[in-house]
Parts: structure tokens; C-alpha cells; sequence
């Protein structure tokens, strides 16, 4: 099993509508979550990080589920630069030196 | 600020040449990391270090080397390319454990 797996997708989503999806992680001992953003093999971006009580950034908002591990990302009023591939990123408790854990990401294509 | 630069941008070798990658980051960042990006797949981890003079193998280190010997660069030498290492290079950075790393913006490297 992966230590964070994400659905694939594609996530087909009518300009204007809401989407979610999520991410589940293995490692229950795991200590910070972030949502990044890539376009089209371009670098990974930070789009936010997830906290313990949910955080919302504009449209934007993570969820974090630590009993049943895993984090979630909503995007509403969905616009047409909102398509890409959304990556998950954990750091494990264990993870001493700052690595990351990605997941392969979800692709979101938000169509006219 | 240019955060994090990657050189070159694009790259063709022939089978058994060598070559190296350089990441230069300007944000006073102690961890460095060097990832390879394979369609479908996820972000994995090549090589890393903790700070100057260190470097630590990742998750797929076989067929290349690196060195830190400055703060700021991170360089990446495949010693002899073979067409499995045909990918997109990611190079990353961050202040430390805990943190999101910020990305270059990629070297697109083929190997015929």
C-alpha cells in the first residue's frame, strides 16, 4: 500500500460548480499536511497547508480527518484556471529531515 | 526573487554521457532535495541534504551523485545517462522539518 494515495481522476467539473476530493495517508503518526498545485509537468506550487481545525483560502478549503486519515480539498465556484493536478503532501512523524511524502496527484479539468 | 533556479531548462544526451544539474536557491534554506517526475507517477525523491557538506540518498538514488559544497547549490551528476533516467528534474528547498518546500521550475532531461 502507498503511503498517500489519491484518486487519479479526471474530476470533470462544470465551470462554476463545486468539487472535492481526497487524500488518505498511512502513517497515523503524521504531523503535517499540505495541498500543492502543478500545471502541466511545471513545478509543484504551494497552494495551502492543512490544519487540525480546517482552513479555508478563498475558494479554497482543506479539511484534516486524523481518525479516519485523511485530508480532503474543496474548491468552489470553480473557474477555468483551477485546472490542474492537485498533489497531496504528508510529512511523517518519522520524516527527520523534511522530506515529503507526495501522493501522484488528482486532476481537475474544469470545462466552459 | 528568483527562489529557487534550476540549470539548464532542457537537455538531450546520448547514452553514456555524463552531465550535471545545478539548483540554486537565494532563500537561506538549510534542505535541498532533487526529485524525478516519470509520466503517471509522483514526485520521487533522488538524493537530499540537511545543510552544507551533507547529502543523503532518497528513494531512488542508483545512477546518480551529488554535493552540496555551498549553502545555496545543490548539483546533480548522472556519471554515465542511460534512457531510463529520461524525466523531468525537480529541485527543491526548504528552512526545515515540518516545512513546504518550494520548487525550481524543472530541467526536462532526454537520454537517446
Amino acid at each position: 500500500r502507498k503511503e498517500v494515495e489519491q484518486d487519479p481522476g479526471p474530476f470533470n467539473v462544470p465551470e462554476g460548480a463545486t468539487v472535492a476530493f481526497n487524500c488518505t495517508y498511512s502513517n497515523s503518526a503524521s504531523q503535517s499536511f499540505f495541498w500543492y498545485r502543478q500545471d502541466c509537468r511545471k513545478e509543484p506550487k504551494l497552494l495551502m497547508s492543512v490544519y487540525s481545525s480546517g482552513n479555508e483560502d478563498g475558494r479554497f478549503t482543506a479539511q484534516l480527518n486524523r481518525a479516519s486519515q485523511y485530508i480532503s480539498l474543496l474548491i468552489r465556484d470553480s473557474k477555468l484556471s483551477d485546472s490542474a493536478t492537485y498533489l497531496c503532501v504528508v510529512i511523517p512523524e518519522w520524516a527527520s529531515w523534511g522530506k515529503l511524502q507526495f501522493g501522484s496527484g488528482t486532476q481537475v479539468v474544469v470545462t466552459p | 526573487n528568483a527562489g529557487v533556479t534550476q540549470t539548464p531548462k532542457f537537455r538531450v544526451l546520448k547514452t553514456g554521457q555524463s552531465m550535471t544539474l545545478l539548483c540554486a536557491q537565494d532563500m537561506n534554506h538549510e534542505y535541498m532535495y532533487w526529485y524525478r517526475q516519470d509520466p503517471g507517477m509522483g514526485l520521487r525523491l533522488i538524493h537530499y541534504s540537511v545543510g552544507e557538506g551533507t547529502t543523503a540518498k532518497g528513494e531512488v538514488p542508483d545512477g546518480y551523485n551529488v554535493s552540496r559544497l555551498k549553502k545555496q547549490n545543490f548539483l546533480l551528476g548522472l556519471e554515465s545517462a542511460a534512457p531510463s533516467q529520461t524525466s523531468v528534474y525537480f529541485c527543491a528547498s526548504n528552512r526545515g522539518q515540518g516545512q513546504p518546500q518550494h520548487f525550481g521550475d524543472g530541467t526536462r532531461l532526454s537520454i537517446l
